[in-house]
Parts: C-alpha cells; sequence; structure tokens
C-alpha cells in the first residue's frame, strides 16, 4: 500500500517567517494531493490541494509543490501568523482511500 | 446539514462493553471514509464506503471493528468488547468520491476506562 512520510514532525517559526513541510510518497498511481489543517479539538479541514497534471498551486499565502518524478510534494506558508499554529497532515490519494502522512505541528510565535 | 456530523462528541466506556459512533455525511456524498486518530498521532484508515460497492474494509483492525453504511446516509462504527488501546479520537469524512476534498466531522472521543 502507499507509504506517506512527512517532514518535520514540529516546526517552530517566528510570525512573517515562512514555513515549509514536505511529503514523499511510494505510490506513483498516486494523482491528487491535499493538505489539511488540524486545529485542537476539531476535525481536519482541506487547506490547498493539488492533482498530478499540475506542479504548483497557490492561494494567497500559502502553496503546494509537486514533483512526481521523484514522489514528493510540499506545503509553503508565507508570512505566518500565529493563527497558523495547528498540525498540518500531507494525504495521498490513489483510487479510494485518503492515505495520511503523520502530521507537522506548526507553532508560530509572536 | 451543513457539515458532517458526528454522535457522540464523547463517549466514555467500561472495557469489555460495546460501543456504536455514529456518522451523519454531508447529502449528496456517496463516499464516506472512517480514520482512527490517538493521541498526538496520525490519521489511521479505517474502512471507506462508496455508493453501493462493496466498502474497504482492510483498515480494520480486529474482528472487534465493523461498520455499516445504509446506502449514502448514515454509518456506524461499532466496536465489541472494548479494551484500552482503542482509546482514540474516531473521524469521519465524506466526499463526492475520486480526487474530490473530504470533509471531516469533529470525531467521537473515546475513552475506554
Amino acid at each position: 500500500g502507499e507509504n506517506v512520510e512527512q517532514h518535520p514532525s514540529t516546526l517552530s517559526v517566528q510570525e512573517g517567517d515562512s514555513a515549509v513541510i514536505k511529503c514523499t510518497y511510494s505510490d506513483s498511481a498516486s494523482n491528487y494531493f491535499p493538505w489539511y489543517k488540524q486545529e485542537l479539538g476539531k476535525g481536519p479541514q482541506l487547506i490547498i490541494d493539488i492533482r498530478s497534471n499540475v506542479g504548483e498551486k497557490k492561494d494567497q499565502r500559502i502553496a503546494v509543490t509537486l514533483n512526481k518524478t521523484a514522489k514528493h510534494f510540499s506545503l509553503h506558508i508565507t508570512e505566518t501568523q500565529p493563527e497558523d499554529s495547528a498540525v498540518y497532515f500531507c494525504a495521498t490519494h490513489s483510487g479510494y482511500a485518503l492515505n495520511f502522512g503523520k502530521g507537522t505541528s506548526l507553532l508560530v510565535t509572536p | 446539514g451543513a457539515g458532517v456530523s458526528q454522535s457522540p462528541s464523547n463517549k466514555v466506556t467500561e472495557k469489555g462493553k460495546d460501543v456504536e459512533l455514529r456518522c451523519d455525511p454531508i447529502s449528496g456524498h456517496t463516499a464516506l471514509y472512517w480514520y482512527r486518530q490517538r493521541l498526538g498521532q496520525g490519521l489511521e484508515f479505517l474502512i471507506y464506503f462508496q455508493g453501493n460497492s462493496a466498502p474497504d474494509k482492510s483498515g480494520l483492525p480486529s474482528d472487534r471493528f465493523s461498520a455499516e453504511r445504509t446506502g449514502e446516509s448514515v454509518s456506524t462504527l461499532t466496536i465489541q468488547r472494548t479494551q484500552q488501546e482503542d482509546s482514540a479520537v474516531y473521524l469521519c469524512a465524506s466526499s463526492h468520491g475520486g480526487n474530490t476534498e473530504a470533509f471531516f466531522g469533529q470525531g467521537t472521543r473515546l475513552t475506554v476506562v
């Protein structure tokens, strides 16, 4: 089955700095790559996604890049704010269920 | 409803008892997923329903776990003879299927004492 590796497991940045989270996957059939944000006590919420026919996608301060050849994709958050503090999960989809990475706990300090 | 609804939000049960967790997906969503999230951990896939197809049960950890879904509506996850290691948040998600956004509920926090 699919194996999704996510790094780092924790990340601390100062407000205004950028944050980058990276994921690698094993199944070359994976064709959909969402990123979820989970705040304490809540379910994960989609923040951005990318499909395999696109190399990069941006939505305001958030961007995702995909390298299908190398089987890795990354989340970039610019101008971080304290409310960006949460756990972020990458995921892949290769037919049915979403396969999640183990998560990155992001802390943005004022 | 406006989103995926799960009940109860919290459940404390004694070891050995059976529990039933409920998920109401977004209306019209053909796909429904159950995941388990242990404290501070990632999302562990349990089971997937897609329309009238046979569910993918490959993630269920033991035969004490089972799930049902009636058509494209409510799903129930049942855990029989609960054990302490079953303590976790159980998350349900629904989507239109395929490569579409999955919407998660708030989860049910299960504590086995």
